[in-house]
């Protein structure tokens, strides 16, 4: 079966750091694109950022250029999202989702993870 | 990048016809066809319904549909089933090299 777990979500303050992993298993990882989206309570889907399947070529919003770092193991068939200098709107549940085999995050996502909240609070 | 310009709200009778709207510009929907959608019901992860504009994957009943002409997409909902009543997302490529989404649409069955 192919799933997409993801882990370490929780309550940060304004400022500090979290990293994200994502779990993958059923499919061949390191073939395929991954990216990560968010969404804010209540609100829509945000696309945060990307990785080619090699790791070779990442991709971000601009909302989270500079501050937040995608990166991929593939040997562990894990995704991480390093997030740096949280700010309040970074609030959201963070999902991870698988997308096709080129180098660009142009395919769409067809394998969704359940979530993790990141909360960023005083 | 500015989000795909979706109505907020769609409403219909089980058995009717929707269709959901999903209007972009130049540099995304209408430059693409790596247009997609995405179901999602309320404290769920979102699920893919329509991929590269019209493709259905596999699972996905044929009562949904997608379509584009210049720089609006559409998700058409035929058949309606009070299961269909969820939150829609478009999504699209863009020449930023980015995604973008659309606000999001609430259906609700009658």
């Amino acid at each position: 079966e192919v799933q997409l777990v993801e882990s370490g979500g929780g309550l940060v303050q304004p400022g500090g750091s979290l990293r994200l992993s994502c779990a993958a298993s059923g499919f061949t990882f390191s073939s395929y694109a991954m990216s990560w989206v968010r969404q804010a309570p209540g609100k829509g889907l945000e696309w945060v950022s990307a990785i080619s399947g090699s790791g070779g070529s990442t991709y971000y919003a601009d909302s989270v250029k500079g501050r937040f770092t995608i990166s991929r193991d593939n040997s562990k068939n894990t995704l991480y999202l390093q997030m740096n200098s949280l700010r309040a709107e970074d609030t959201a549940v963070y999902y991870c989702a698988k997308q096709g085999v080129g180098e660009l995050p142009e395919d769409a996502f067809d394998i969704w993870g359940q979530g993790t909240m990141v909360t960023v609070s005083s | 990048q500015s989000a795909l310009t979706q109505p907020a709200s769609v409403s219909g009778s089980p058995g009717q016809s929707i269709t959901i709207s999903c209007t972009g510009t130049s540099s995304d929907v209408g430059g693409y066809n790596y247009v997609s959608w995405y179901q999602q019901h309320p404290g769920k992860a979102p699920k893919l319904m329509i991929y590269d504009v019209s493709n259905r994957p596999s699972g996905v009943s044929n009562r949904f549909s997608g379509s584009k002409s210049g720089n609006t997409a559409s998700l058409t909902i035929s058949g309606l089933q009070a299961e269909d009543e969820a939150d829609y997302y478009c999504s699209s490529y863009t020449s930023s090299i980015s995604v973008v989404f659309g606000g999001g649409t609430k259906l609700t069955v009658l």
